[in-house]
């Protein structure tokens, strides 16, 4: 099993360009959640989603948006690059509502300039 | 709302000692699951233990046991007989179960956990 899969690992941007992180899960996880990871904090959830055709917004879902058409796929949109969303973004994906643990995937390091 | 606190930022362990990571959270949840997820270099985010707030007895996995104290909100993590592949950040995590708050992740800063040869 390939487990979750983030695409790219490593992305730089010019402010105002938009892009598209992408994440796939074969394990048929119903549960699918984007996380952002700035230095020296934690992280912090985005958007999340509990099943195809159902997202919902995290701590931080400013200038992000998501769309959960199928079980396996889980794409974040950048709208508007901006330097504050220079961080490192995390996928992550679970059985249940996250109480199992999550799976993570590689994560992408965004940097906007 | 919930947070979690982790108060050491780093902490450094000799190969084969023990050594403990602290945890605290803030809750008015009453259904709720904690977690240990490790962060090697490699970025690679790794579930280590989990732990049901409904039962007491505390979870073990190998060398990683937590000591959970509900009443105190205070969940630590305690590494016995250290190995130089368990150096990496630490991260607490609370996630809320069974309610419209279910699944919404709070995670800590992190502990950067060095094991020194």
């Amino acid at each position: 099993n390939a487990g979750v899969t983030q695409t790219p690992k490593f992305q730089v941007l010019k402010t105002g360009q938009s892009m598209t992180l992408q994440c796939a899960q074969d394990m048929n996880h119903e549960y699918m959640s984007w996380y952002r990871q700035d230095p020296g904090m934690g992280l912090r959830l985005i958007h999340y989603s509990v099943g195809a055709g159902i997202t919902d917004q995290g701590e931080v879902p400013n200038g992000y948006n998501v769309s959960r058409s199928t079980t396996e796929d889980f794409p974040l949109r950048l709208l508007s690059a901006a330097p504050s969303q220079t961080s490192v973004y995390f996928c992550a994906s679970s059985y249940g509502t996250g109480v199992y643990g999550y799976t993570f995937g590689s994560g992408t390091r965004l940097t906007v300039v | 709302a919930q947070t979690v606190t982790q108060s050491q930022p780093e902490m450094s362990v000799q190969e084969a000692e023990t050594v403990t990571l602290s945890c605290t959270y803030d809750t008015s949840e009453s259904n709720y699951y904690l977690f240990w997820y490790k962060q090697p270099p490699s970025r690679q985010m790794i579930l280590v233990i989990r732990q049901e707030a409904y039962k007491q007895q505390n979870a073990t996995e190998n060398r990683f046991s937590v000591n959970f104290q509900k009443a105190a909100k205070s969940f630590s993590l305690k590494i016995s007989d250290s190995q130089l592949g368990d150096t990496a950040m630490y991260f607490c995590a609370f996630t809320p179960a069974y309610n419209t708050n279910a699944g919404k992740s709070t995670f800590g800063d992190g502990t950067t956990l060095t094991v020194k040869p």
